[in-house]
């Protein structure tokens, strides 16, 4: 799979690849994160979250890893499938101060089959 | 257990016409949020409140306003409507997670609206 930040918004993967989508934080006081999974018409489904004292963290299929120095965050989908075609959102939360959740942009991820 | 529960899911307005979109949660949660999303633009925050009787400004709330009455309900209301305020509007909520380890929010499905 093809690495991609929020500047290219559409991610193309065969399927059966793994899909690595990237994501640019702004607040280094954020300490949770979490990604979501939106398909069309729907609102956004929660797949994997990841708080500040961790820099990895797996779940089915799905991997976050975090790098606080650069304060990035990348979500790694492994083997890919047809219904993981969706937009993916990061979101950054500050959950010792204000608890806003903000979100990136999103990036779109079409499996091809 | 319906979770996150919006109405209207969909609404069009006239330009100058006022409406309120209701999100009501039966999670217990003490956090809920109000995000638009446009085209290309992701999720962004309205307004939000972390308890009954109390509520916050978000990255966009120029024309918005909102009231958390009772625990369970955050109503979002238009009072002059917009074109720009066309967008589809998200309603969230989140655990009472405050030093705990998760603070996942749960998302309603969505409520339309045009602004003609």
């Amino acid at each position: 799979g093809e690495s991609v930040g929020l500047h290219l918004p559409t991610l193309s993967v065969q399927e059966g690849d793994n899909s690595i989508i990237n994501c640019a934080y702004s607040n280094s006081a954020s300490d949770y994160f979490i990604w979501y999974k939106q398909e069309s018409g729907k609102g956004p489904q929660f797949i994997i979250d990841i708080r500040s004292n961790m820099d990895k963290r797996q779940g089915q299929r799905v991997t976050v890893l975090l790098n606080k120095t650069v304060k990035h965050l990348s979500l790694q989908i492994a083997a890919t499938q047809p219904g993981d075609s969706a937009v993916y959102f990061c979101a950054e939360a500050y959950t010792s101060g204000t608890y806003k959740y903000i979100f990136g942009t999103g990036t779109r991820l079409k499996v091809l089959a | 257990n319906a979770g996150v529960t919006q109405t209207p899911k969909f609404r069009v307005l006239k330009t100058g016409q006022s409406m309120t979109l209701l999100c009501a949660q039966d999670m217990n949660h003490e956090y809920m949020y109000w995000y638009r999303q446009d085209p290309g633009m992701g999720l962004r925050l309205i307004h939000y409140s972390v308890g009954e009787g109390t509520t916050a400004k978000g990255e966009v709330p120029d024309g918005y306003n909102v009231s958390r009455l009772k625990k369970q309900n955050f109503l979002l209301g238009l009072e002059s409507a917009a074109p720009s305020q066309t967008s589809v509007y998200f309603c969230a909520s989140s655990y009472p997670s405050r030093g705990r380890n998760t603070g996942e929010l749960f998302f309603g499905e969505g409520s339309r609206l045009t602004v003609l």
